[in-house]
């Protein structure tokens, strides 16, 4: 079994649509990250949480939002999906020893029409 | 601005030869370098990384060079096998503890 799975894998939907994105993980980890990826640049960071009450903005927080509902749970919310939102989205978790680098979800494939 | 830059967008390279992938960045606070492969319809995979102490690390048949002054890594593959085609990420983050900037990334292709 995958140490960080998202789900969906894939969504189509429309625009104006709420759209729920979920992670869930096995290792144990206290922080919690939400990227997306687009052709041409990279990973760029969203969302990301320490811990359960801790919730902080990344580099393209608007349009967004997240709820850490508990250690191995973290999930995005579209509130009012735009096309500009299709995009790989990814969930990813870290040790807060810092020696672990990141550990990636496979991504959710998201489309808006 | 992005303050990790991947010129290249993609490379080719023969099999056993080396591949070198290149990375620039821009913040001189950045302190800590890391490499992630991606294959398609997976989430990235960590591969290595390197401190500011350093000016090398291998892992292998990946090595991570550092240049601080020039502001510049590089990762190589020695010697490159087709398994290794994949998209890497350069990332760089404050301290290991920090969360990570990524680079556009490279796509590797290792012709056999």
């Amino acid at each position: 079994d995958a140490d960080v799975t998202q789900t969906p894998r894939n969504r189509i939907t429309k625009t104006g649509k709420r759209i729920m994105l979920e992670c869930s993980q096995t290792k144990g980890h206290d922080r919690m990250y939400w990227y997306r990826q687009d052709p041409g640049l990279g990973l760029r960071l969203i969302y990301y949480s320490f811990d359960v009450k801790d919730i902080n903005k990344g580099e393209i927080s608007d349009g967004y939002s997240v709820s850490r509902q508990a250690q191995a749970k973290f999930s995005l919310s579209l509130e009012s999906a735009i096309p500009n939102q299709t995009a790989l989205y990814f969930c990813a978790t870290s040790d807060p020893t810092g020696r672990q680098p990141q550990h990636f979800g496979d991504g959710t494939r998201l489309s808006i029409l | 601005d992005q303050q990790v830059k991947q010129n290249s967008p993609s490379l080719s390279v023969q099999e056993g030869r080396i591949s070198i992938l290149n990375c620039d960045y821009t913040n001189s606070m950045f302190d800590y370098f890391l490499w992630y492969k991606k294959y398609p319809a997976e989430g990235p995979t960590f591969l290595i990384s390197i401190s500011s102490i350093k000016d090398k690390n291998e892992d292998g048949r990946f090595t991570v060079f550092l240049n601080k002054s020039a502001k510049h890594l590089s990762l190589h593959i020695v010697p490159s096998q087709p398994g290794d085609s994949a998209v890497y990420f350069c990332a760089a983050s404050k301290t290991s503890y920090d969360k990570v900037i990524f680079g556009p990334g490279t796509s590797l292709s290792v012709i056999p």
